[in-house]
């Protein structure tokens, strides 16, 4: 039982450079979500969708792109690369919209140089 | 704004020695309060939801509570192996679907 996967699991960018982090899940989730997660802080809503097609901003958006094609799959585009992007990122998903738990990938740590 | 605030930022116990993980919040209209726990290196994994107040909920050597304005997370008699990062989360009413608030966490050592 795979849950969510992130790939990759660690990526350098150099500033300006574009790039895509990968998320799926396996359980037939509509909710999905990306957050960011940085030292001393919490972590921090990016972009979330209710179901495939359905995108909307959270607390952090700019620089960042979603699209939601499929139910499984809920890929986190960063446009041009800013040192200041350099986080971990954590995509998640969940069955239902009150208060159901949400499962967490594995994370991808993303140094932007 | 939703707002939540974990205390202390970090606890060192000895294994056996009990305590709690405050969680307190400021949100519109509650949802739900969740309680993660997320090991280095690892995504966070999820341990409770809360739903009003008053409301209890144990799972082995925890035991999460809520009031209208602070959750606790208590641990009886830990052990090392319930060392990691304590996350709690809020998520308001009209919120995004999956939006949580989470708090920084606290970063709990249990020693031998």
């Amino acid at each position: 039982n795979a849950g969510v996967t992130q790939t990759p699991k660690f990526q350098v960018l150099k500033t300006g450079q574009s790039m895509t982090l990968q998320c799926a899940q396996d359980m037939n989730h509509e909710y999905m979500s990306w957050y960011r997660q940085d030292p001393g802080m919490g972590l921090r809503l990016i972009h979330y969708s209710v179901g495939a097609g359905i995108t909307d901003q959270g607390e952090v958006p700019n620089g960042y792109n979603v699209s939601r094609s499929t139910t499984e799959d809920f890929p986190l585009r960063l446009l041009s690369a800013a040192p200041s992007q350099t986080s971990v990122y954590f995509c998640a998903s969940s069955y239902g919209d009150t208060g159901t738990e949400a499962f967490f990938g594995q994370g991808t740590r993303l140094t932007v140089v | 704004e939703d707002q939540v605030t974990q205390s202390p930022e970090a606890l060192r116990l000895q294994e056996g020695e009990s305590s709690s993980l405050n969680c307190s919040y400021t949100v519109s209209g509650l949802r739900g309060l969740f309680w993660y726990r997320q090991d280095p290196g690892k995504g966070p994994e999820f341990l409770f939801t809360l739903y009003s107040a008053g409301e209890e909920k144990e799972k082995e050597r925890l035991k999460a509570t809520l009031t209208k304005k602070e959750s606790f997370l208590h641990i009886t008699a830990p052990k090392p192996e319930d060392s990691a990062t304590y996350l709690c989360a809020v998520q308001a009413e009209g919120g995004g679907a999956d939006g949580l608030t989470f708090g920084k966490g606290t970063h709990l050592i249990i020693q031998p």
